[in-house]
């Protein structure tokens, strides 16, 4: 089945430091991406749906200039959270559709665990 | 957002016994998933259901879909300790995101 790859798996880092992570489709290409956020014992929050070529569209109450995201190809999507503090800390997923299948189902990445310290 | 609530939040049974969690959404939807979730790690996609299909089987897995109700119930049947889990329900429209319900933590003991 479709492979989504996601990197890094875990991340520590300072307060007011940037983060990159990254979300690859091995073996399918995706126009769209969506990335979630799950605060521990919550479910997934859709933060925004990251589109090849353009803007991403962004949830309310999710800042875009904090969550920066770039699909520059149809295989990667990236999203950095800028000047990172701790309540940024969160297990963050990304997910892609495989535009060949006709159902609807979404392959998820395995996640990255950030904490901000 | 999210899209509704599962019931119950959580639950603890014992092994050979059966699991069932409800899920409740409040729009229309293409379909619904159900996956699963380990503690800390990413989802497990267990089953689809279309919005013009009623019940789905996979092995022990079993998926109700009432659309009049915008209601879903998922069945495990003779659970095992491998089955402790979150599990969540998540629907869309075409095209769109999954919308994730809050989740049912299942806790199976031996």
């Amino acid at each position: 089945g479709a492979v989504v790859s996601q990197h890094p798996s875990r991340v520590i880092c300072k307060s007011g430091t940037s983060v990159k992570i990254e979300c690859r489709s091995l073996d399918f290409q995706a126009t769209t991406m969506f990335w979630y956020r799950q605060f521990p014992k919550q479910s997934l929050m859709l933060m925004a749906t990251s589109n090849e070529g353009s803007k991403a569209t962004y949830e309310q109450g999710v800042e875009k200039d904090k969550f920066l995201i770039n699909h520059a190809s149809l295989t990667l999507s990236t999203l950095t959270v800028t000047s990172a503090h701790p309540e940024d800390s969160s297990f963050y997923i990304c997910s892609a559709r495989d535009q060949r299948l006709t159902n609807e189902k979404l392959f998820f990445g395995s996640g990255t665990q950030l904490s901000v310290l | 957002s999210q899209q509704g609530e599962e019931d119950p939040q959580a639950l603890s049974i014992q092994e050979g016994e059966n699991a069932t969690m409800n899920c409740s959404y409040k729009t229309s939807i293409n379909n619904l998933q159900w996956y699963r979730q380990n503690s800390g790690r990413g989802l497990v996609h267990l089953i689809l259901i279309r919005s013009n299909e009623r019940e789905k089987h996979s092995g022990r897995l079993r998926v109700t879909l009432d659309t009049s109700k915008k209601s879903s119930s998922l069945l495990i049947t003779a659970s095992r300790a491998a089955d402790t889990a979150s599990y969540f329900c998540a629907t869309s429209q075409a095209g769109t995101a999954l919308i994730f319900g809050k989740g049912t933590t299942l806790s199976v003991s031996s």
